[in-house]
């Protein structure tokens, strides 16, 4: 897997973009950037993921930048159940899913 | 649709003894993992599963084992519990292996005392 970096945490107000940075600068040509989130003592939840392309769901944005070296995941209107650690990854194909300590998003009232 | 599910939620065990935990999942995925989670930590690979009859090591294997005879069930087998081994157990499945979306099941939290 390509290494990830994640700042331990941030903070957001509710309603307000929150804007998420991640750090992949090994990653390799066929390597997608994966998003998660995990909340409080539940299973991690898939956000997104996307290669070289920006990609847009119901739940977030992602923004890759053109070298592929870091991305961006943008929650549009952070909510308070939006308070999670969210965890960037880069798996390599046919890999299994590795876990760092992500980041740990507070969103505030 | 039930996705993965685990059993039991929360359990406590003594010293020495040993227990199963399941997992099943009912999307027809190839794929399934076991996780565990210490406090404050990522999550780290204990066994996965590429199919049926076939099962591979992760990153922290000793003091576990696993089997695969369904696609559906990937019980994790621990022989002699550790106080090492209090974690949080989360069971996760994904279609194949081209990485996809993978899904959680909502943990089984042990206690080793």
């Amino acid at each position: 897997d390509a290494k990830t970096t994640q700042p331990p945490s941030m903070d957001c107000a509710e309603g307000r973009a929150a804007n998420l940075p991640c750090n992949h600068s090994t990653i390799s040509g066929n390597e997608y950037v994966y998003w998660y989130r995990q909340i409080h003592s539940q299973g991690p939840q898939y956000i997104i993921h996307g290669l070289k392309n920006n990609e847009t769901n119901e739940m977030a944005s992602l923004i890759i930048t053109e070298d592929r070296k870091s991305s961006t995941l943008i929650l549009p209107h952070a909510t308070l159940r939006d308070t999670a650690v969210y965890y960037c990854i880069a798996p390599e194909a046919y890999s299994t899913l590795t876990f760092g300590k992500g980041t740990m998003l507070l969103v505030s009232p | 649709n039930a996705g993965v599910t685990q059993t039991p939620k929360f359990r406590i065990l003594k010293i020495g003894q040993s227990m199963t935990l399941q997992c099943t999942q009912d999307m027809n995925h190839n794929y399934m993992y076991w996780y565990r989670q210490d406090p404050g930590m990522g999550l780290k690979l204990i066994y996965y599963s590429v199919g049926a009859g076939i099962t591979d090591k992760g990153e922290v294997p000793n003091g576990y084992n696993v089997s695969r005879s369904t696609t559906e069930d990937f019980p994790l087998r621990l022989e002699l519990a550790a106080p090492s081994q209090t974690s949080v157990y989360f069971c996760a499945s994904t279609r194949t292996g081209q990485y996809t979306e993978a899904f959680f099941g909502q943990g089984t939290r042990l206690t080793v005392v």
